[in-house]
């Protein structure tokens, strides 16, 4: 199966800064890669599909990049609403992979 | 935009069986794929099998062989039947759909707790 991995594995911010998180596929997975949002007793949400599409009615301060084996999620001006873990998913195999998350916590 | 529920979690032994559900509403198109994702106390989200809209399926490797994803399209309910359950089972297991074959997966349910005790 395809490895996903992803970086760092938390890290610690402000209200209004800037983040990159990284997600690194073992192989070439053209652009077949989603980014997900989840919290806590919560379902997980979808905020970029396509490596780099902005899936509808999320804010546009969240941004996907990359394509082959690497890919970054970059969240600008953060928001208290945005402390949660981020997931990366590869869909170009028949059996998809998740990465194994970044914590995104307020400093 | 449509909603997903699960239902069928609970308590079951190891080396038992459950049936776990996803009732979906107001999902205005057929969608191309539905998803069981689980989540184990304290880990990350685990892909666990796919079902495409004409009946592909697929498995992680650990559930290959014991778990077996379908659905009832008449119904809009999609179903994974688990046998042989195991210690590592143990999780919250959410459905998601996915609209087409280029989409993330866009609808999910709340999810439904699987504890599997020896």
């Amino acid at each position: 199966a395809i490895q996903m991995t992803q970086s760092p594995s938390s890290l610690s911010a402000s209200v209004g800064d800037t983040v990159t998180l990284t997600c690194r596929a073992s192989q070439d997975i053209k652009n077949d890669l989603g980014w997900y949002q989840h919290k806590p007793g919560k379902a997980p949400k979808l905020l970029i599909y396509g490596a780099t599409s902005l899936q509808s009615g999320v804010p546009s301060r969240f941004s996907g990049s990359g394509s082959g084996t690497d890919f970054t999620l970059t969240i600008s001006n953060l928001q208290p609403e945005d402390f949660a873990t981020y997931y990366c998913l590869q869909d170009y195999d028949y059996v998809w992979t998740f990465g194994q998350g970044t914590k995104v916590e307020i400093k | 935009e449509g909603q997903l529920l699960e239902s069928g979690g609970g308590l079951a032994q190891r080396g038992g069986s459950l049936r776990l559900s996803c009732a979906a509403s107001g999902l205005t198109s057929r969608s191309y794929a539905m998803t069981w994702v689980r989540q184990a106390p304290g880990q990350g989200l685990e892909w666990v099998a796919g079902i495409l809209s004409g009946g592909l399926t697929d498995y992680a490797d650990s559930v290959k062989g014991r778990f077996t994803v379908s659905r009832d399209n008449s119904q809009s309910t999609l179903y994974l039947q688990m046998n042989s359950l195991k210690g590592e089972d143990t999780a919250v297991y959410f459905c998601a759909h996915r609209r087409g074959p280029s989409d993330g997966l866009d609808v999910w349910g709340q999810g439904t707790t699987v504890t599997v005790s020896s």
